[in-house]
């Protein structure tokens, strides 16, 4: 199974101040033939289920503000949050779909300092 | 709107057996895998396996492979989930996801979830 590692398991972040967080594969998830990194991110508010954020690593979803935006390749990868609003505290998750059993990071949790 | 409508709260009894539906709207069915995700209270994500409901076939986590059972009736656009042998451990909410299919793979992000379901196991 691939495992997914994420970093750091919380933080806070000062309104309008960048938030980081990392995610790392336990092998790389970049598919040589589309040359795509196979991760997601998804934001989880208290009491709703996930919601997509980011796919093939740096794809916002529509409707997704511009503040949010994904990066890295093959094992080692970063959402960043330019300017935290209050709204964005929720728990990240990063997420491989490169193969089965799908899997998740471990979460991050993202507060206001 | 396109949606995936989960059923309602279940509380069982260890050693039973619950079975979780997910309806969904809209188109889909034709285009798109659909998979059950848990989540043990105050705990992350975890993958249960999937189903492409146009072809039937299901795929499991190894880690449910005896337990779980994963089908679709496409004439009502259902997938649903049957958990057997149930414990404590088992306790979680529930959700179904949808990641598309493209012409080739149907290993893409999931892009709508359902509501959730949370499944509550206790003597």
């Amino acid at each position: 199974d691939i495992v997914m590692t994420q970093s750091p398991d919380s933080l806070a972040v000062s309104l309008g101040e960048r938030a980081t967080i990392n995610c790392k594969s336990s092998q790389s998830i970049l598919y040589s033939s589309n040359n795509k990194n196979y991760l997601g991110w998804y934001q989880q508010k208290p009491g709703q289920p996930p919601k997509l954020l980011i796919n093939w690593a740096s794809t916002r979803e529509p409707g997704v503000p511009d503040r949010f935006s994904g990066s890295g390749s093959g094992t080692d990868f970063t959402l960043t949050i330019s300017s935290l609003q209050a709204e964005d505290v929720a728990v990240y998750y990063c997420q491989q779909y490169y193969g089965t059993p799908f899997t998740f990071g471990g979460g991050t949790k993202v507060e206001i300092k | 709107q396109v949606q995936l409508v989960q059923s309602g709260a279940e509380v069982k009894k260890p050693g039973s057996s619950v079975k979780v539906s997910c309806k969904a709207s809209g188109d889909t069915f034709s285009s798109y895998a659909i998979s059950w995700v848990r989540q043990a209270p105050g705990q992350g994500l975890e993958w249960m396996g999937g189903i492409i409901p146009v072809f039937g076939t299901p795929n499991y986590a190894q880690k449910f492979q005896d337990r779980v059972t994963i089908t679709a009736d496409k004439s009502t656009s259902t997938v649903y989930l049957q958990l057997s042998s149930l414990r404590s451990e088992d306790t979680a909410v529930y959700y179904c996801a949808r990641a598309y299919c493209s012409s080739t793979t149907c290993y893409s992000s999931f892009d709508l979830w359902g509501q959730g379901t949370l499944v509550t196991v206790s003597a």
